[in-house]
């Protein structure tokens, strides 16, 4: 069971180019959480979703920024054309269905926007 | 807002001691984690206590939660200097199905041989 993989780890970007995050939740889980974390700081929550729905998009920017959790493959945090300010580590976690319950992390990807 | 504050912001001991990390929060709650993050690296999850519990333990860790106070602390036992982490709580709340975890702001242990 590989856990809950993520690429790139590592992702430069410049100014007004997009980024693509990729998150495969662990096998068997069917809801994903996307995350944001600055340096020395906690993790934001910015959207929960599952297979083809989004559930919670309340962190999310509304601007720029989209998630999507396809019925076939990953799901994708999408951000269009990046600004130095999204430069952060995105963290995106996965939990089997049903109520409550500790979550699985991958090992995020690092965006540097130059 | 839900989010966990955690005191204190850094916490430096020897080995062999124990770390106690407190975490308090604003509203009703389903159930409070803790998870550790290692420099650099994803969230890894430590512990899960439900508000009908006070107490629980897990190898070297114990947690409590007061839900009459809105808090909760976790307690490592004969520290190691690989438990050199930052210590996140998360919280779950009330809403009837599963949720969000809202992170507080974390606790950076740093354990000195």
């Amino acid at each position: 069971n590989a856990g809950v993989m993520q690429n790139p780890r590592h992702l430069v970007r410049r100014r007004g180019q997009e980024a693509r995050l990729r998150c495969s939740p662990m096998k068997g889980h069917s809801h994903v959480y996307w995350y944001r974390q600055l340096p020395e700081e906690g993790l934001k929550f910015m959207v929960y979703l599952q297979k083809e729905n989004i559930i919670d998009e309340s962190g999310m920017p509304k601007e720029r920024f989209s998630a999507e959790f396809p019925k076939e493959g990953p799901s994708i945090l999408r951000i269009q054309q990046v600004v130095r300010g999204d430069s952060a580590a995105y963290f995106c976690a996965s939990s089997p269905a049903g109520q409550g319950g500790g979550y699985t992390f991958g090992s995020g990807t690092r965006l540097t926007v130059v | 807002s839900q989010q966990g504050e955690e005191d204190p912001q850094a916490l430096s001991i020897q080995e062999g001691e124990n770390a106690t990390m407190n975490c308090s929060y604003k509203t009703s709650i389903n159930n409070l984690q803790w998870y550790r993050q290692n420099s650099g690296r994803g969230l890894v999850h430590l512990i899960l206590i439900r508000s009908n519990e006070r107490e629980k333990h897990s190898g070297r860790l114990r947690v409590t939660l007061d839900t009459s106070k809105k808090s909760s602390s976790l307690l490592i036992t004969a520290s190691r200097a690989a438990d050199t982490a930052s210590y996140f709580c998360a919280t779950q709340l009330n809403t009837g199905t599963a949720s969000k975890l809202t992170f507080g702001t974390g606790t950076r242990l740093q354990v000195t041989l």
